[in-house]
């Protein structure tokens, strides 16, 4: 079982719609949830992060988390072709540091 | 530009052949991590540093891996006796930690370098 497991997509939305991402994590004990959006050749850009249980919004992004069902998601709002992109979501453990990643979503957002 | 840079952007090199790769955090940025990409896959960490202090070092980072972060600004990552397994792109980030509980650990990262291994 991977540490941080994602769908790989590619998730296909139309334009104005909301895009649901998904990610799941293995440790019980990780205390803080991110959410990283990679366009292709670029680098990860940080784009939610999240600590406690429940919705955390940001302009069109909301992070949800569910730390007994071991979840986190992002809903991208009113999405556009802009936000095509692979979405990367990022754990760190219990008295770690660094972050273990998922491989990452790919979304699509049709015209 | 205030972020996170890495030099050089791109490193083709020949099997065999040492390479290094430099990291400048953000400037108030006291931690460093070095990951590491291949094509599909999230970031895998390979260490990092708190100051000048390397704190963390993963199994990825074999003995031909190593880095530095001499005066607690930039940092190295230095691969010797390149392998074609070794081509990746190499991700350096950057968070700062104030020494309060609950700290963020918000990483920033910099646009990376691509190593292709010949």
């Amino acid at each position: 079982q991977k540490e941080v497991e994602q769908n790989s997509g590619p998730l296909s939305v139309p334009e104005g719609a909301i895009a649901s991402l998904n990610c799941t994590y293995s440790d019980r004990g990780s205390q803080s949830f991110f959410w990283y959006r990679q366009y292709s050749g670029k680098s990860p850009e940080l784009i939610m992060s999240i600590y406690s249980n429940g919705d955390k919004e940001d302009g069109r992004f909301t992070a949800q988390l569910n730390k007994a069902s071991q979840y986190v998601s992002l809903l991208i709002r009113d999405s556009q072709p802009s936000d095509s992109a692979t979405y990367l979501c990022a754990v760190r453990g219990a008295g770690r540091r660094a972050l273990t990643f998922g491989s990452g979503t790919r979304l699509q957002v049709q015209p | 530009d205030t972020g996170v840079s890495q030099d050089p952007r791109h490193k083709i090199t020949k099997r065999g052949q040492n390479v290094t790769f430099r990291c400048d955090p953000i400037s108030e940025h006291n931690r460093l991590y070095w990951y590491r990409q291949t094509l599909g896959q999230g970031p895998e960490f390979l260490t990092y540093f708190q100051n000048e202090a390397q704190l963390e070092k993963s199994r990825l980072l074999s003995d031909r891996f190593s880095a530095e972060r001499p005066k607690g600004s930039f940092s190295t990552l230095e691969i010797q006796r390149t392998e074609q397994g070794d081509s990746a792109m190499y991700l350096c980030a950057s968070s700062l930690w104030a020494g309060l509980a609950g700290d963020p650990y918000e990483q920033y990262f910099g646009p990376g370098t691509r190593l292709t291994v010949t």
